[in-house]
């Protein structure tokens, strides 16, 4: 099965920069990589996605970079905001060809990103 | 708001006691997952539904009993849980199991004692 490792597990940054978070993933035939926010009290919510087609996306002050090659993507925030504190989760998800079964994504294990006022 | 709702958002209970968490989408959605969210722990995947059929149980103990009576509502059962049973549990929604978009409630709190 897939398996997915996340770093770093904190990340404290000044208000104003970037902020990178990296994650690996194992099985080549993961085709689908989202990026969840966490905040304390709510339920993960979807902030961007990429798919296998696509190298690189970006949305405003985010961006997901993607090398199957190395089988590893990238979360990338700039102009980092108080309001970007939380936990972020990749994850990945293989889409099976027969259409049937294991539709759940795999999750990394999440990065707390603290930003430094 | 995602569109998807849980009840009770924090429950507490003895390792004899019976209790149900619920969860309900209004996305129009047909798929429905429980994921179990474990401190330092990546999001465990439980169980999955489709059209109310279970499609998905990812070696779950017996002690969870999921329930899913229409596309719009997704149960899971407690009884006789163990404390490292204490977690937050997640439901998810999408709207079909092949799309890869999934929308998450705020989760229920759950303390076994």
């Amino acid at each position: 099965g897939e398996n997915v490792e996340q770093h770093p597990s904190t990340l404290s940054v000044q208000e104003g920069d970037s902020a990178v978070i990296k994650c690996t993933y194992s099985d080549s035939a993961s085709n689908y990589f989202p990026w969840y926010k966490q905040e304390l009290g709510k339920g993960p919510q979807l902030i961007i996605d990429i798919r296998s087609n696509v190298g690189e996306k970006k949305d405003q002050r985010i961006a997901v970079t993607l090398n199957k090659t190395a089988k590893h993507f990238s979360l990338h925030i700039t102009e980092t905001q108080p309001e970007d504190s939380a936990v972020y989760f990749c994850a990945a998800r293989e889409r099976e060809a027969s259409g049937g079964g294991a539709d759940g994504l795999t999750f990394g294990k999440g990065t707390h990103l603290i930003i430094q006022p | 708001e995602t569109g998807v709702t849980q009840t009770p958002r924090h429950l507490v209970m003895g390792m004899t006691n019976k209790k149900s968490l619920k969860c309900e989408q209004h996305l129009g959605h047909n798929a429905m997952y429980w994921y179990k969210q474990s401190a330092k722990k990546p999001l465990e995947l439980m169980f999955v539904y489709n059209f109310k059929e279970q499609t998905e149980n990812n070696s779950v103990p017996s002690r969870f009993s999921p329930e899913c009576p229409n596309s719009s509502h997704l149960f899971l059962h407690l009884h006789t849980l163990q404390p490292e049973d204490s977690a937050l549990y997640l439901c998810a929604s999408s709207q079909d199991p092949h799309q890869e978009t999934q929308y998450f409630g705020p989760g229920t709190r759950l303390l076994v004692l």
